[in-house]
């Protein structure tokens, strides 16, 4: 079936030092999103990506898709400690109208240690 | 602005027992919603979604069902409650299918 595979599942930091998950798709992406989980939280859209090749920052935060719509990353710069939670992608597939989906990937947990 | 609630916070139902969540959008017409079970620690696995009224889609077999009896409302319902139910329920809107998700605050429910 459709999958969006993020990678890594867990990831351990200092705060300070720098953090990438990767997603990957299997087929091109009409856009692919990102999400944060707060512990105890729910789900907060963060950004969109849409075009091939798409930059975009917030912060220190910095999000790619990439050329071929398949994939995307995100990353952070410097850590701090308000950054720990669960970061989920989620790959839009456009079928028209309101027949799209979107794909989560399973999320990769962050957590900073002071 | 557009907002959505999901109520309770949190349950504890014994095994066996009906349930009924409830969520509600304000401020948009004719979204999509949607239904998603998450487990301790877990991703998020989608359990039904709605592109209109009386439209259900189901993604998982189980024991659960939904309704949607009004546009901005979408009800998850089970008859009998298992153990395996237990997990953080998420009800989310879209205007329409690959847009971004807006999460409700979740429902914590247990199941004894």
């Amino acid at each position: 079936g459709q999958q969006v595979m993020q990678i890594p599942q867990y990831q351990h930091v200092q705060e300070g030092e720098d953090f990438t998950t990767y997603c990957n798709s299997s087929t091109t992406l009409s856009n692919i999103q990102w999400y944060k989980q707060r512990p105890g939280g729910h789900p907060v859209f963060l950004i969109q990506l849409v075009k091939s090749g798409e930059v975009k920052k917030q912060k220190r935060l910095t999000f790619q898709f990439g050329e071929a719509k398949k994939n995307s990353s995100l990353h952070i710069t410097a850590t701090q400690t308000t950054d720990v939670g669960t970061y989920f992608c989620a790959g839009g597939r456009d079928y028209g109208g309101s027949q799209g989906n979107l794909i989560f990937g399973k999320g990769t947990k962050l957590s900073v240690k002071p | 602005s557009q907002t959505i609630h999901q109520w309770p916070a949190t349950l504890v139902q014994p095994v066996g027992s009906p349930l009924s969540l409830e969520c509600t959008v304000e401020g948009t017409s004719n979204p999509n919603l949607y239904w998603y079970r998450q487990a301790a620690g877990r991703g998020l696995q989608l359990l039904f979604y709605s592109v209109g009224i009386g439209q259900i889609s189901s993604e998982v077999p189980q024991n659960l069902s939904a309704s949607r009896p009004q546009d901005r409302q979408f009800i998850l319902s089970s008859k009998k409650l298992l153990l395996s139910d237990s997990g953080f329920y998420l009800c989310a809107w879209s205007p329409w299918g690959d847009q971004p998700q807006h999460f409700g605050d979740g429902t914590r429910l247990s199941i004894l």
